[in-house]
């Protein structure tokens, strides 16, 4: 699976919209983004997913760029019990099996 | 039932004892995977089950053992550990397709070797 750069860490003001950026310059054709959370002790939480076009839930949103090699997930209204650590993976799905590595990592920090 | 339950939530063994974690999902899920986790590091794969089959073994060491009786338990054996395997232990299962919810993990077994 491709690799991915995150930023070490990101502050954002509540109700502000948080914008976290990814480069996944190496993705080929039929890997997938993921976005993924992880607060503190807890496991990790999906958040959203895309292979080519952008994407939106009740979440967040996930713009892919056209070349498919950098991605952004948004935030709308960032609230404090959105500080987490936030991981992009560039994952090819398997059919009932594969490796979902995980990078680094945003830690974001939403501020009052 | 949309959840990946792990037990027991905190662990605390011996070196010389032998304990096991257990994982359960009712989603239908035909893969499932062990994760460890170090304090301010990411989750690390371990083992992952695809069809109650081991499918792929991370190079992890022989005192952890995984099991997986059918199709929703998973279960990590572990014997003879050492105070670095001090861990959160994360449980997860995946769909048969990307659908709409990716992979579901369960909350962890914080696990405290002595």
């Amino acid at each position: 699976d491709a690799k991915t750069t995150q930023p070490p860490s990101m502050d954002c003001a509540e109700g502000r919209a948080a914008n976290l950026p990814c480069n996944h310059s190496t993705i080929s054709g039929n890997e997938y983004v993921y976005w993924y959370r992880q607060i503190h002790s807890q496991g990790p939480q999906y958040i959203i997913h895309g292979l080519k076009n952008n994407e939106t839930n009740e979440m967040a949103s996930l713009i892919i760029t056209e070349d498919r090699k950098s991605s952004t997930l948004i935030l709308p209204h960032a609230t404090l019990r959105d500080t987490a650590v936030y991981y992009c993976i560039v994952h090819l799905f398997y059919n009932q099996g594969g490796k979902l590595i995980f990078g680094q990592g945003t830690e974001l920090s939403v501020k009052p | 039932d949309t959840e990946v339950t792990q037990t027991p939530k905190h662990l605390v063994m011996g070196m010389t004892n032998k304990k096991s974690l257990k994982c359960e999902q009712h989603m239908g899920h035909r893969a499932m995977y062990w994760y460890k986790q170090k304090a301010k590091k990411p989750p690390e794969l371990m083992f992952v089950y695809s069809y109650e089959k081991l499918s792929i073994n991370e190079s992890v060491p022989s005192r952890f053992s995984p099991e997986c009786p059918n199709s929703s338990l998973l279960n990590l054996h572990l014997h003879a550990l050492q105070p670095e395997d001090s861990a959160l232990y994360l449980c997860a299962s995946s769909p048969r397709a990307p659908g709409n919810y990716g992979y579901t993990f369960g909350s962890g077994t914080r696990l405290t070797v002595v």
